[in-house]
């Protein structure tokens, strides 16, 4: 079986550019989510997607960040425009469930630079 | 709101001697509890959870970790270190009936000396 992918694995863009990141869950998995740990913090929760529905994103930072689900199966999240602050690892993760009885799994995120 | 503490953004120990890994939550009602595990250039993995019945639980690569409400501590331990269970660990919480949304510590990075 196939992990969750995504990618790119890292990313360098200037400020006030664009960046999108995607993320191909396991396949089936309905429920998605996106995290972010920015330098020498905690990993944050970014939001949740429940097929192509936004089940809670109570963790986006400001409108700058928009996260889609076309169609439930893979996501992107958009950054525009990006700023210093925004550097950071951005993992993504899927569910079959939505509880966490059965954890989830996690790829192996995407590290953004921005300069 | 809910928290979690890692005692320890940094531990080493030797080889061959036991791991402790310190986590506590903020919580009043008892949440799932989870342990990650991250090596170099890869995702997290699943080491262990905590959801209901026994208190001790046995995770992968002979890690386990004790749920001990009292004290709203969830610390993992093993009792022999290995060279490749150098990582950052991070425990997390996902709160009652906050569907499957994880709460992180900040990670404890994980040395071991030869």
């Amino acid at each position: 079986e196939a992990g969750v992918t995504q990618f790119p694995s890292h990313s360098v863009i200037e400020k006030g550019q664009t960046v999108t990141l995607r993320c191909d869950p396991i396949s089936g998995h309905d429920n998605l989510y996106w995290y972010r740990r920015v330098m020498g913090k905690e990993i944050k929760f970014l939001l949740h997607f429940v097929k192509e529905s936004k089940q809670d994103e109570s963790g986006m930072p400001n409108n700058r960040f928009l996260a889609e689900r076309t169609g439930g199966t893979y996501s992107t999240l958009k950054v525009q425009p990006a700023e210093l602050e925004d550097s950071g690892v951005y993992f993504c993760a899927s569910s079959q469930w939505r509880t966490q009885n059965y954890g989830y799994t996690f790829g192996s995120g995407t590290r953004l630079t921005v300069v | 709101a809910q928290s979690v503490t890692q005692l320890g953004s940094h531990v080493s120990v030797s080889e061959g001697a036991l791991v402790l890994l310190r986590c506590n939550y903020s919580s009043s009602v008892p949440p799932y509890l989870f342990w990650y595990v991250q090596y170099p250039n890869q995702g997290l993995q699943l080491l262990l959870k905590y959801t209901t019945g026994a208190t001790l639980v046995k995770g992968i690569n002979g890690f386990e970790a004790e749920f001990k409400k009292s004290e709203t501590s969830f610390h993992l331990t093993k009792p022999s270190a290995h060279m490749s269970d150098a990582a950052e660990y991070f425990c997390a919480v996902n709160p009652y009936n906050q569907g499957g949304k994880l709460i992180f510590g900040q990670g404890t990075e994980l040395s071991v000396k030869p």
